[in-house]
């Protein structure tokens, strides 16, 4: 059964500083997404990484992907306050319902 | 704006009551699926409807059933509520393999009493 977690599930960070969010998932999936959440908002897709060694970036945000270490990292540069989001990460399971499987989600607050 | 739409926004009701809820995917997505998302549950798969079949249940209950139309839109009924019921329900919709990127609609909030 595929798995994905997702950590740190809480990150407070200092605006200017980067960091990372690391999803690692169970077992084989060749697709792997990234979804932001504003509080009280819906999703909006960020990125969809389809094979080993991709890597997207929009603005401050990049995504890549190592299917053989079955993770997923999205990198934060310079962070900023409107970066302040839950970040979910959620693997294509490769079964015949291909559902996405979800991460529990990374709640990001960039402080001044 | 994801061309997603969800009615209603918001909807407050008590227990053992039974509501429905709508969402019409973008034009030219045969897919609708529909997500609970709750504070200690987070974001959870309910079921997934391609072009008017299921094709995939998740975590849902059997008080809450769903369908999807000749028009693609789809509803999501829920019964018997309880105050655990209480959460955002989402929907999105999409293409099967369109990268089965998924785009969600603005939520309906329900609020069971």
């Amino acid at each position: 059964e595929l798995k994905v977690e997702q950590n740190p599930l809480f990150l407070s960070m200092q605006e200017g500083k980067n960091y990372t969010i690391y999803c690692n998932y169970s077992t084989t999936s060749d697709r792997l997404y990234w979804y932001r959440q504003d509080p009280g908002k819906s999703l909006e897709s960020l990125f969809v990484l389809l094979s080993n060694g991709a890597v997207k970036q929009e603005g401050r945000l990049m995504a890549s992907l190592d299917t053989k270490a079955r993770l997923s990292t999205l990198h934060i540069t310079a962070a900023v306050h409107d970066l302040s989001a839950t970040y979910f990460c959620a693997a294509l399971y490769a079964g015949n319902n291909r559902k996405l499987i979800w991460g529990l989600g990374t709640s990001l607050a960039v402080n001044p | 704006d994801s061309g997603v739409t969800q009615t209603p926004k918001h909807l407050i009701t008590a227990t053992g009551q039974r509501v429905t809820l709508r969402c019409s995917p973008r034009s030219g997505d045969l897919s609708v699926y529909w997500y609970q998302q709750s504070l200690d549950q987070g974001l959870q798969f309910l079921i997934h409807y391609y072009n008017g079949e299921e094709r995939a249940k998740g975590n849902i209950l059997e008080r809450f059933s769903a369908q999807q139309f000749p028009d693609l839109h789809s509803e999501l009924n829920l019964s018997s509520l309880e105050l655990g019921d209480s959460a955002l329900y989402f929907c999105a919709g999409g293409l099967i393999g369109s990268y089965n990127e998924q785009f969600f609609g603005p939520g309906t909030r329900l609020t069971v009493l």
